[in-house]
């Protein structure tokens, strides 16, 4: 069974603050994914990272896949009150029976105070 | 997010009852996958169906949980005799049929059981 381990689980901070959400596995994804979800509703994905050591940008936000494919980081500058949400990381599993089966890490509550 | 559609946003039943969740997924996309979710928890899935075809159901109880996605129609999502635990919200994706695709998620269906 592959496992994503997401850290931390709660994040609270004042706006402006800088942050990084973590996700590791000891397995390799054929691509990682980031969502966000706002209470009531889906996630909505937020970028899908596939070769490893690539990092991509999102206005505030910058997302790194490990080189090896088995880790993730979110980091978020200048957090502002908009981006209080769920984070979520998922690996995407590759082939076979298991094509496109997500494995999802428990999530981030991210809360910013104005 | 908004190209699948899933209905009902919210299911209320009693305990014994049958619950029926359907999905719809973005138009061109051949593969379904449905997921679980607790509150406050990350996403667990659940069965990944193309088709007529169920290709994983390997996150599903084994009694009084069923799949399905015939030729004609949304896929059902369908829970037989239904407990307090399986009170969740319920998450339908669907993806197009490529090489490290992204799932798009639907706005999910809460089921509350009393």
């Amino acid at each position: 069974t592959q496992l994503l381990e997401q850290s931390p689980q709660f994040l609270s901070i004042q706006e402006g603050e800088n942050l990084t959400v973590y996700c590791n596995s000891s397995s390799v994804f054929s691509s990682l994914q980031w969502y966000r979800q706002e209470p009531g509703e889906g996630p909505v994905l937020l970028v899908t990272v596939v070769t490893g050591g690539e990092v991509k940008k999102l206005k505030r936000l910058t997302f790194q896949f490990g080189d090896a494919r088995k880790d993730s980081s979110l980091h978020i500058t200048a957090a502002q009150p908009g981006d209080t949400g769920l984070y979520l990381c998922a690996g995407a599993h590759a082939g076979g029976t298991s094509y496109g089966k997500l494995t999802f890490g428990q999530g981030t509550i991210l809360t910013v105070h104005p | 997010n908004a190209g699948v559609m899933q209905n009902p946003r919210h299911l209320v039943r009693r305990r014994g009852q049958e619950a029926r969740l359907r999905c719809s997924p973005m138009k061109g996309h051949s593969h379904v996958y449905w997921y679980r979710q607790l509150p406050e928890e990350g996403l667990k899935f659940m069965v990944y169906l193309q088709k007529e075809n169920i290709i994983d159901e390997s996150g599903m109880p084994k009694e009084r949980f069923s799949a399905e996605f015939p030729k004609e129609g949304p896929s059902i999502l369908r829970i037989q005799q239904v407990v307090r635990g399986d009170s969740a919200a319920y998450f339908c994706a669907s993806s197009p049929l490529t090489v490290n695709t992204e799932a798009f998620f639907g706005q999910g269906t809460r089921l509350t059981v009393v």
